[in-house]
């Protein structure tokens, strides 16, 4: 039972590049989340997805694009990517009935785009 | 919207002395409020929560925190720490729909021996 999965764990890209970043989970939970943590600034949500097939932005989802490919998939993809986009991306999926709120996070993608 | 105000970016304590980590909130009614853990190049673990009922709240690792509705605050407190506890804290707010969370900025905290 490996909970949430994200892949790669390290990152560089160039100005302009391309890549998805991808998360998965094995918990059976609906909904599903995107993060970017930034020295100082907490953690923003960049996108969610409260079920299979619905996507929604959160705070930040200027230059992302998400998938929710099926329930245990939900992809973060970077058409273009930006030096602004340099941090340190987590996935996370929240639990249902007693445990709603509780958010479980992956152990996270660190980016650098130079 | 709801926001999550963490006050102090870094906090230093002794091993064995007591910790007491600030957070406000703001919201119209009574939110989830959650304390999360990042250990260096780790992901958040949840300490504890705070849903409804009695306003002092005991997580895991010795951690506990109190939810005071009249200074819209969730502080997190430790009677004893030890350097193992060095980490980053957050403070998260819910109640929206979707399970949606709003982070405080965190805090860093340093043991030293």
């Amino acid at each position: 039972n490996a909970g949430v999965t994200q892949t790669p764990k390290f990152q560089v890209l160039k100005t302009g590049q391309s890549m998805t970043l991808q998360c998965a989970q094995d918990m059976n939970h609906n909904s599903m989340y995107w993060y970017r943590q930034d020295p100082g600034m907490g953690l923003r949500l960049i996108y969610y997805s409260a079920s299979e097939g619905t996507t929604d932005k959160g705070e930040v989802p200027n230059g992302y694009n998400v998938s929710r490919l099926n329930k245990r998939e939900f992809s973060l993809r970077l058409e273009s990517a930006a030096p602004s986009q340099t941090s340190v991306y987590f996935c996370a999926t929240t639990g249902t009935g007693s445990k709603s709120y509780e958010q479980y996070f992956g152990p996270g993608t660190r980016l650098t785009v130079t | 919207a709801q926001s999550v105000t963490q006050p102090d970016i870094h906090i230093t304590v002794s091993e064995g002395a007591s910790l007491e980590l600030r957070c406000n909130y703001s919201y119209g009614a009574t939110p989830y409020l959650f304390w999360y853990v990042q250990s260096p190049g780790q992901g958040l673990q949840l300490l504890l929560k705070y849903f409804s009922g009695d306003t002092l709240v005991q997580g895991i690792k010795g951690f506990e925190a109190e939810f005071k509705r009249s200074q819209s605050s969730f502080n997190l407190r430790k009677p004893s720490v030890h350097w193992s506890d060095a980490a980053e804290y957050f403070c998260a707010s819910g109640g929206t729909s979707y399970g949606k969370l709003t982070f405080g900025q965190g805090t860093i905290l340093t043991v030293h021996p």
